[in-house]
């Protein structure tokens, strides 16, 4: 079964400090890990793909296969970071493609 | 402009009331999603559809209905089967059945019961 474990409910931090928002995933197959992150009264979006290495709003995310880990982090936290931040799995051996979601992590970050 | 629309934005419903939730996408996407989201728990898949006129189960799909007609619309009505409907629904798209480039979502439609 896949599963997604995003540990950290509500994570907070002070503006400059680093951040880091914890993702582990429990799947047997070959996965693609996604980060998605939803601003106050704004539609869910893509933030990240881990097979396309991108840097996004200073963000980056590594797959570490041998910790199963996924985990979403940026040096410099800024203020208009604060949001809602889900890990996302799909499966991509399958032909049955969907996304498991994490339950999320709100961060919030302080002046 | 591209995009996933879902209407309305804010529904009320009285107790055992059918009601259905529109999503239209005009991105020539072969899948579209329906998820649910609350405090705390996520989201969680209802129906899905990697196809016209084919759809499947999610993980919490009793007391919901779907049809994919169309390429563009995913309809969802929530039964008054469903125990505890007041929630954040949220439609999405992908590009093809198997997920790999991830979902484009819609802004989402609250549901209230009254």
């Amino acid at each position: 079964a896949q599963r997604v474990t995003q540990p950290e409910k509500l994570l907070s931090v002070f503006k400059g400090a680093p951040v880091e928002l914890k993702c582990n995933y429990s799947y047997s197959g070959s996965p693609e890990l996604f980060w998605y992150v939803q601003y106050s009264r704004q539609r869910l979006q893509l933030l990240l793909r881990h097979i396309s290495r991108e840097s996004i709003k200073g963000f980056t995310a590594d797959l570490n296969k041998g910790e199963t880990s996924f985990h979403l982090k940026k040096p410099f936290a800024q203020e208009e970071d604060s949001a809602m931040y889900y890990c996302a799995l799909s499966d991509r051996g399958s032909t049955l493609g969907r996304l498991y979601f994490g339950r999320g992590t709100q961060l919030t970050v302080w002046p | 402009d591209g995009g996933i629309t879902q209407s309305p934005k804010y529904l009320f419903r009285k107790e055992g009331q059918n009601v259905t939730l529109s999503c239209e996408q005009n991105l020539n996407h072969d899948a579209m999603y329906w998820y649910r989201q609350d405090p705390g728990q996520g989201l969680r898949l209802i129906y899905y559809s990697q196809i016209v006129n084919d759809f499947q189960k999610g993980d919490i799909a009793e007391g919901y209905s779907v049809s994919r007609e169309k390429k563009e619309s995913f309809p969802l009505t929530v039964t008054s089967a469903q125990k505890n409907p007041t929630a954040f629904y949220l439609c999405a798209s992908s590009i093809d059945g198997r997920a790999n480039y991830g979902y484009t979502f819609g802004s989402g439609t609250r549901l209230t019961v009254v």
